[in-house]
């Protein structure tokens, strides 16, 4: 099983350009996170969905945006890249609205912005 | 408001000795708790949870975790500890009524030979 993609692995991105991170999830998940990791900090919630056509702000949102057309992808925009940026992004996904169920990570992008 | 503490940004223990990590947290309703451990350059992964009932939770790779209510705290724990047990420990909290989790900063173990 792939379980959660994401693509690329790294990047890095000049001040002011845009990119797109890509996540995709093969186990029919409903939920889906976006995550960014900072060395000391722990992980920071972006966004979230709970199903296609449906995101919400997480503690983080600022210079992101998210979509999710189908159940399987989940892509992060940064439209303008600034140094604050960079980090390490996971994406995750879990099974239901159940709140035990826990989280799947992907193996994260790592992006500097320089 | 949730809240997850980890006190110990790094941890030390022999190989063969039992290891604790610890996790405090603060939640406004019944709490929903779990940990996760990241290998470098690779995603988190789950170990174990805590919903209801035994206070005492069995996970993945002979890891346990006690939660105590009184104190606030849920603890991982293994008797015995793997030179492949080193590395980043994440304590998170989901309250009953969110749908994220917030996560602590994250204790790293290295376990020595």
């Amino acid at each position: 099983n792939a379980g959660v993609t994401q693509t690329p692995k790294f990047r890095i991105l000049k001040i002011g350009q845009s990119m797109t991170l890509q996540c995709t999830q093969d186990m029919n998940h409903n939920y889906m996170y976006w995550y960014r990791q900072d060395p000391g900090m722990g992980l920071k919630l972006i966004y979230y969905s709970v199903g296609a056509g449906i995101t919400d702000k997480g503690e983080v949102p600022n210079g992101y945006n998210v979509s999710r057309s189908t159940t399987e992808d989940f892509p992060l925009r940064l439209e303008l890249a600034a140094p604050s940026q960079t980090s390490v992004y996971f994406c995750a996904s879990s099974y239901s609205s159940e709140r035990n169920q826990p989280q799947h990570f992907g193996d994260g992008t790592r992006l500097s912005i320089l | 408001a949730q809240s997850v503490a980890q006190p110990e940004d790094q941890v030390n223990v022999a190989e063969g000795n039992p290891l604790t990590v610890k996790c405090t947290y603060s939640v406004s309703g019944n709490p929903y708790l779990f940990w996760y451990v990241q290998y470098p350059n690779r995603g988190l992964q789950f170990l174990l949870k805590y919903i209801t009932g035994d206070n005492l939770v069995k996970g993945s790779y002979g890891f346990e975790a006690e939660f105590n209510k009184s104190q606030t705290s849920f603890h991982l724990k293994k008797p015995s500890a793997l030179v492949s047990d080193s590395a980043l420990y994440f304590c998170a909290v989901r309250d009953g009524g969110a749908n994220n989790l917030f996560f602590g900063t994250g204790t790293r173990l290295t376990v020595i030979p």
